[in-house]
């Protein structure tokens, strides 16, 4: 079974600059998740889909960030302008609830370093 | 809210036991168990719903006391490939966000 697919992998801007990050989950699963890593830090949540609908996105700066999951599977993450505090890996995990329900399944992420 | 771990980092020799605690200041319905290694996705352990049942992965058990929010991750016998970053994720309710502490460093010596 293939794994969630993240890419680039790195990416490195200036800041004001833009920068999308793109996100193929696991076959089958509903659920789709991208959350933000600041280095040593646990991973934080921005937006949780399911299926092409948002569920969450309280702690998404909406004045730059947007996200979106057309027709329930490829996701996008969008920054523009970035910051410099938007340096971080950007995961992206998704789940199913029928298949080992509540368990996420997380890409290798894209690291976004903002000079 | 985020949980809180605890301690904040522990190196160990390999054969020794430790325990990383995860604890939360609102009712919760799970408690998930995840290690990252450096420069790698975080990799799911086991998830703990409420009812106080303890769930095993290899030598790594978890518990889950619902009274007190609190849930803690025993490694026994540790082993070299335990070495990486623990983290605690809640949800207050199924389907609800998984929000995840700040984690534990474990480092497993020789």
């Amino acid at each position: 079974e293939a794994g969630v697919a993240q890419s680039p992998r790195y990416k490195i801007i200036e800041k004001r600059q833009s920068v999308a990050f793109w996100c193929n989950p696991i076959s089958g699963h509903a659920t789709l998740y991208w959350y933000q890593q600041i280095l040593g830090q646990g991973p934080k949540l921005l937006i949780q889909f399911q299926n092409n609908g948002v569920v969450d996105d309280s702690q998404l700066p909406k004045d730059r960030f947007s996200a979106e999951r057309l027709k329930g599977v490829d996701s996008t993450l969008k920054i523009q302008p970035a910051k410099l505090e938007d340096s971080a890996v950007y995961l992206c995990a998704s789940s199913s609830n029928r298949r080992r329900p509540g368990e996420l399944f997380f890409g290798e992420g894209s690291r976004l370093t903002v000079l | 809210q985020q949980p809180v771990q605890s301690p904040q980092a522990v190196i160990l020799r390999e054969g020794e036991d430790a325990v990383i605690n995860c604890s939360s200041s609102k009712a919760l319905y799970s408690v998930h168990w995840y290690r990252q290694k450096h420069g790698e996705a975080p990799v799911f352990l086991m998830i703990l719903l409420k009812g106080g049942e303890q769930k095993g992965h290899d030598k790594i058990s978890a518990s889950f006391n619902e009274k007190k929010q609190q849930s803690s991750l025993y490694l026994t016998a540790s082993q070299l490939s335990y070495s990486g970053t623990y983290f605690c994720g809640t949800r207050k309710a199924a389907g609800n966000k998984l929000t995840f502490g700040g984690g534990t460093r474990v480092l497993v010596k020789p």
